[in-house]
């Protein structure tokens, strides 16, 4: 347990309906990650935040997903109108404040599966 | 962000020694070396960083030349829990230090 909490797990959804996704990071860290991560893959870069502001996001963020960080803390990950490609694992890392620690802490991940 | 390149796939059996070589030839200077190791259904997770020469903790040693075009990760006496995905990333650790993963090494170690 590398104290990154995901949730759901698994979630499975029919194209079209939304999800949201919640990541709990470590409490100390101030830097937020979102991956995704399909099949035989390595993890795509999402989003980043440091503390509440999203500094990041990459251009496979399409306009139907959208994260938020309200308070610095928790994390939500939200996929509007899903589509059988979204389909894969949603990663959630975190950091320390200090930028002379290098280490990601993951989370588990949460599985979707858009039917 | 320099662009990695590693073996898809490696064998091993258990007690051996694996060497995993990550070609990174456009390392800028500075960037840092980490590989990450991967489980089915987990995240990854960070095992070793280095900048040069060699690096060692309780897991894995980590070889750098002095081109630093690339790296060397190497596993002791491997078990078979051992058996997982290793990613060898480069990058600098600006503040955001966003990790580019590619598709790592597939590492099976056999009884």
């Amino acid at each position: 347990d590398t104290g990154v909490s995901q949730d759901p797990r698994h979630k499975i959804t029919k194209r079209g309906q939304n999800v949201t996704f919640r990541c709990d990071p470590i409490s100390e860290h101030n830097r937020l990650y979102w991956y995704r991560q399909t099949l035989g893959q390595g993890p795509e870069f999402l989003t980043y935040f440091q503390n509440e502001a999203q500094l990041e996001k990459s251009r496979l963020l399409s306009d139907r997903f959208s994260a938020e960080r309200p308070k610095g803390s928790f994390s939500t990950l939200e996929i509007q109108r899903t589509e059988q490609g979204d389909s894969a694992m949603y990663l959630c890392a975190s950091r320390a404040r200090d930028t002379s620690n290098e280490k990601l802490f993951f989370g588990s991940g949460t599985q979707l599966s858009v039917l | 962000l320099a662009k990695t390149t590693q073996p898809i796939s490696m064998d091993s059996y258990e007690g051996q020694e694996v060497n995993i070589t990550c070609s990174h030839n456009n390392i800028a200077t500075n960037d840092y070396i980490t590989w990450y190791q991967q489980f089915p259904s987990q995240g990854p997770r960070f095992i070793i960083q280095g900048y040069k020469t060699k690096v060692t903790n309780e897991v894995a040693s980590l070889f750098i030349p002095a081109d630093r075009k690339s790296s060397t990760l190497s596993l002791p006496r491997v078990s078979l829990s051992d058996t997982a995905v290793y990613y060898c990333l480069v990058g600098e650790m600006d503040s955001s230090y966003k990790l580019i993963f590619g598709s790592g090494t597939r590492l099976l170690v056999r009884p």
